[in-house]
């Protein structure tokens, strides 16, 4: 079974500083998706950026980027130029390629300081 | 992207009553829908998967004749709390991924539903 870690219970930055969050992952597939998902104090899941397995390049959604270690099985998320909305708990998340079934780890509360 | 609707936000329910909530899709259909619950500062729990037109399959340790739910509909599924206990005060969010998308098509959300049994 895939289980994600997220070995990072709270974390926090400085607003306009880097931060970055770590996130691990176990699976026997060579195919497959990860997520981060960001979970503002409204609680609405908001999807922040995704990585497909089989593309060597990280993804990057503005501020926000991945390192993707494959063969590691890390998906790390660094947030450049922290802004105070930024402010929530980021779950990682893997889903494999048959379903939509969506494995997250426990989260990381990131808390932005001014 | 895509909407998904949960209702109610919010309810509040005496113990041994029984609370149902909504998952809708708004702009696709779904034959899938995904129920989690959330407890405070944890992670989402897959309680189930809801499947269109057939029964839901559960997860271990959840129990179905407590937690039912009906996906009678490609845009509605149903998650029903039958004879609520203090116990089942939690944060049920449910969740959805629009068929025929590309491979990387994220999941959906609702806002989620916070449950208090009295």
């Amino acid at each position: 079974a895939q289980t994600v870690t997220q070995s990072q219970p709270e974390m926090s930055v400085q607003e306009a500083e880097t931060v970055t969050l770590s996130c691990t992952y176990d699976t026997s597939e060579s195919d497959y998706y990860l997520f981060w998902y960001k979970q503002p104090p409204s609680r609405q899941m908001i999807l922040v950026i995704r990585q497909e397995a089989y593309k060597q390049q990280n993804a990057t959604e503005n501020r926000f980027s991945v390192n993707f270690q494959k063969a590691a099985k890390s998906f790390s998320l660094k947030i450049s130029d922290s802004q105070l909305g930024d402010a929530a708990m980021y779950f990682c998340a893997y889903r494999g390629t048959s379903g939509s079934r969506l494995t997250f780890g426990e989260g990381t509360q990131l808390t932005v300081n001014p | 992207g895509a909407v998904v609707s949960q209702h109610p936000s919010w309810v509040i329910c005496k113990s041994g009553t029984s609370v149902k909530i909504e998952c809708r899709s708004l702009d696709f259909q779904a034959t899938t829908m995904f129920w989690y619950r959330q407890f405070p500062k944890q992670s989402l729990m897959l309680m189930a998967t809801s499947n269109e037109g057939s029964k839901a399959t559960y997860e271990q340790g959840v129990e179905k004749d407590k937690f039912l739910i009906n996906h009678a509909s490609l845009t509605l599924s149903t998650l029903t709390v039958t004879s609520a206990h203090p116990e089942d005060s939690s944060f049920y969010i449910c969740s959805a991924r629009p068929p025929g998308g590309s491979k990387d098509t994220e999941a959906f959300f609702g806002q989620g539903t916070r449950l208090t049994v009295v």
